[in-house]
């Protein structure tokens, strides 16, 4: 099935660094979702956008659901150890009922 | 916590052989998810049921099948497994079916670790 385009695919940091991740369509969503996975466990949800344009923030965690709804914006300010892990960008399209996850981004943070 | 739970955690079965994964929904929530996760890979959709009632299917093989049961818990069961079934599968819930202006956002269980040997 389609996935969504999400990159990087991974990225290495220093603690304290900013982390920038997206994720990309050619179709139009109307609802874009982060999630964090940690290993051998289920995906956690971060944020949830609905409308274009939409900023939304969780602590140091910011999303954007992007102007043209084909896009989403994921970053975290100050990074911490704890924010190891994998980041999925998932988004619904206004044409179905399906959940399309993208290929994730594998974070790594060095103390 | 999500709320989500699935049972059994961890599954080791043969090839050839069936299983049942079961998955209990957050309490409120009436759309039941199933999806597939290979080593290294992302999540891939199989089907959803909403309120009893298959919604929609995605990439699930012949040799799966779902259902969602009066009370909402859910079942997923694999047949004729093969080595290429290993993975973890996660089930997620969620309230509404995902065809309004809101989406509810799926909540994830903590999957079931399924290998074939």
């Amino acid at each position: 099935g389609q996935q969504l385009n999400q990159s990087p695919q991974s990225m290495f940091i220093q603690e304290g660094e900013d982390v920038s991740m997206n994720c990309t369509s050619s179709s139009i969503f109307n609802t874009w979702l982060w999630y964090k996975q940690d290993p051998g466990e289920g995906p956690v949800l971060l944020i949830a956008l609905y409308k274009a344009g939409e900023l939304t923030s969780n602590g140091r965690l910011t999303a954007q659901f992007g102007i043209t709804r084909k896009d989403s914006f994921l970053n975290i300010s100050a990074s911490i150890p704890s924010d190891v892990g994998i980041y999925f960008c998932a988004g619904l399209k206004n044409t179905g009922n399906q959940f399309y996850f993208g290929t994730g981004t594998s974070l790594t943070v060095i103390p | 916590d999500s709320g989500v739970t699935q049972t059994p955690k961890h599954l080791i079965t043969a090839t050839g052989q069936r299983v049942t994964l079961r998955c209990s929904p957050r309490s409120g929530d009436l759309s039941v998810y199933w999806y597939q996760q290979s080593l290294d890979q992302g999540l891939q959709f199989l089907i959803q049921y909403y309120n009893g009632e298959e919604r929609a299917k995605g990439n699930i093989l012949e040799r799966f099948s779902a259902q969602q049961f009066p009370d909402l818990h859910s079942e997923l069961n694999l047949s004729s497994l093969e080595l290429g079934d290993s993975a973890l599968y996660f089930c997620a819930s969620s309230l509404n079916p995902g065809t309004g202006d809101y989406n509810s956002p799926l909540h994830f269980g903590n999957g079931t670790r399924l290998t074939v040997t």
